[in-house]
């Protein structure tokens, strides 16, 4: 089942927040989040594994909470480098062989 | 260290024929997972691979097929096409023996118009 993320878009301001949910109807092992530029792959930002630990890097940090099903990401003080889709991919249980990605979230930064 | 390379990048079909994507992983992985990209739709997943042996499918018709080879590298077929499988085809590769406990390196894609 895909995960539901939210919102669908957001436009924000240089150096302002954000924050993007993923929810999956099913119990989580883990929670990737990708982000894609336009014409471009996919980029590996994080892996959040069963736990409910939260990860981060420079300004762009996640958490994921087993109990609800859910991870959010955060983006702090956006850098116009931000803009691009961000997806969540979602994986049921250790030794799933797939993970399942949500619809994508849109943002743009502008100056 | 080069990356994930798929061909073609772009390729006209008209309906009814058949197409075969490549893609190439990075040296040593040997996971391979294959993604439809459509707008709105995000990224629903086809197959993934491991080892020559397919060990998971989506939900996509028996049309989409695919198969690995002892170098790990893997095609993927769609016979009979669709104006619906009008695509951006994404193939990952992956270290781990797992593709949700490990990193995923996206190729570019191969775009898929069908007419």
């Amino acid at each position: 089942q895909q995960p539901v993320q939210s919102p669908q878009a957001v436009i924000l301001r240089e150096g302002e927040d954000a924050v993007i949910n993923c929810s999956s109807s099913k119990a989580l092992y883990s929670v990737h989040w990708y982000r894609q530029k336009h014409g471009e792959a996919p980029v590996f930002l994080m892996i959040l594994l069963k736990g409910g630990e939260q990860k981060g890097h420079d300004k762009i940090s996640a958490s994921f909470n087993e109990k609800k099903q859910q991870s959010s990401l955060y983006l702090t003080a956006s850098q116009l480098s931000y803009s691009g889709t961000y997806f969540c991919g979602t994986g049921p249980f250790q030794g799933a062989q797939k993970l399942v990605f949500g619809q994508g979230t849109r943002l743009t930064i502008n100056p | 260290k080069a990356g994930v390379t798929q061909t073609p990048r772009y390729l006209i079909k008209t309906r009814g024929q058949q197409v075969t994507l490549s893609c190439s992983p990075i040296s040593g992985h040997r996971s391979v997972s294959w993604y439809q990209q459509t707008p709105g739709q995000g990224l629903q997943f086809l197959f993934e691979y491991f080892s020559e042996t397919q060990r998971n499918k989506g939900n996509f018709p028996g049309r989409f097929s695919g198969r690995q080879f002892s170098n790990s590298r893997s095609e993927m077929n769609v016979s009979t096409l669709e104006l619906g499988d009008s695509a951006l085809y994404l193939c990952a590769s992956s270290l781990s023996r797992g593709p949700q406990t490990g990193e995923l390196f996206f190729g570019e894609g191969s775009r898929l118009t069908v007419l």
